[in-house]
């Protein structure tokens, strides 16, 4: 079983709907949790973190955390064709100094 | 803003070759590491360091080996390339903790 599970899509939604990306981990003993978005050729970078249980928003994403079901997901609001990107999960390894990936849903947002 | 830089965009090199990719960060983090990412793989750690001289090896070190002489600076080398090390190679540096993590922007190498 990958530690961190991701369902790799492609996932459409139309513009203006709320996307949302799912991520399931197999350590329970795993702290925080990164959502990256990356573009086509380019590098990831980091749209948010979450560690608690709960929902953390920031603008039109929000990041949920249920650590009972091992589950966290991302909820983009109002989707925008730039949103259109692969999103990567990842999780702390190695005393939190590390970071494990999923394999990356890929989301495209339909104009 | 941190930067991470890889010293190469695009890269081809014939099978046998020893390669070497290079990683720069200017922020004086502690930690870099070396990923490599695959269609329905994801990211993949290779290589990472905690510190200078220091090294440790990460899910697929096979075939890979790397050196950190500087704080600034964390190589990979592929010893005697191989088609199946085709593929993109990622740097990271972070400081302490994975909260920092920040990418450079790939080396995406061609072994023929």
């Amino acid at each position: 079983q990958k530690e961190v599970e991701q369902n790799s899509g492609p996932l459409s939604v139309p513009e203006g709907a709320i996307a949302s990306l799912n991520c399931t981990y197999s350590d329970r003993g795993s702290q925080s949790f990164f959502w990256y978005r990356q573009y086509s050729g380019k590098s990831p970078e980091l749209i948010m973190f979450i560690y608690s249980n709960g929902d953390k928003e920031d603008g039109r994403f929000t990041a949920q955390l249920n650590k009972a079901s091992q589950y966290v997901s991302l909820l983009i609001r109002d989707s925008q064709p730039s949103d259109s990107a692969t999103y990567l999960c990842a999780r702390t390894t190695g005393s939190a100094r590390q970071l494990t990936f999923g394999s990356g849903t890929q989301l495209t947002v339909l104009p | 803003d941190v930067k991470v830089t890889q010293s190469s965009r695009y890269l081809v090199k014939r099978t046998g070759e020893k390669v070497f990719l290079e990683c720069v960060q200017d922020m004086d983090h502690e930690n870099m590491f070396w990923y490599r990412q695959d269609p329905g793989l994801g990211l993949r750690l290779i290589y990472f360091s905690y510190d200078v001289k220091m090294k440790e090896k990460g899910d697929i070190p096979e075939g890979y080996s790397v050196s950190r002489e500087k704080k600034e600076r964390f190589s990979l080398i592929l010893e005697s390339a191989s088609t199946n090390q085709t593929s993109m190679y990622l740097c990271a540096s972070s400081p302490r903790t994975a909260y920092g993590y920040t990418f450079g922007s790939g080396t995406r190498l061609t072994v023929v």
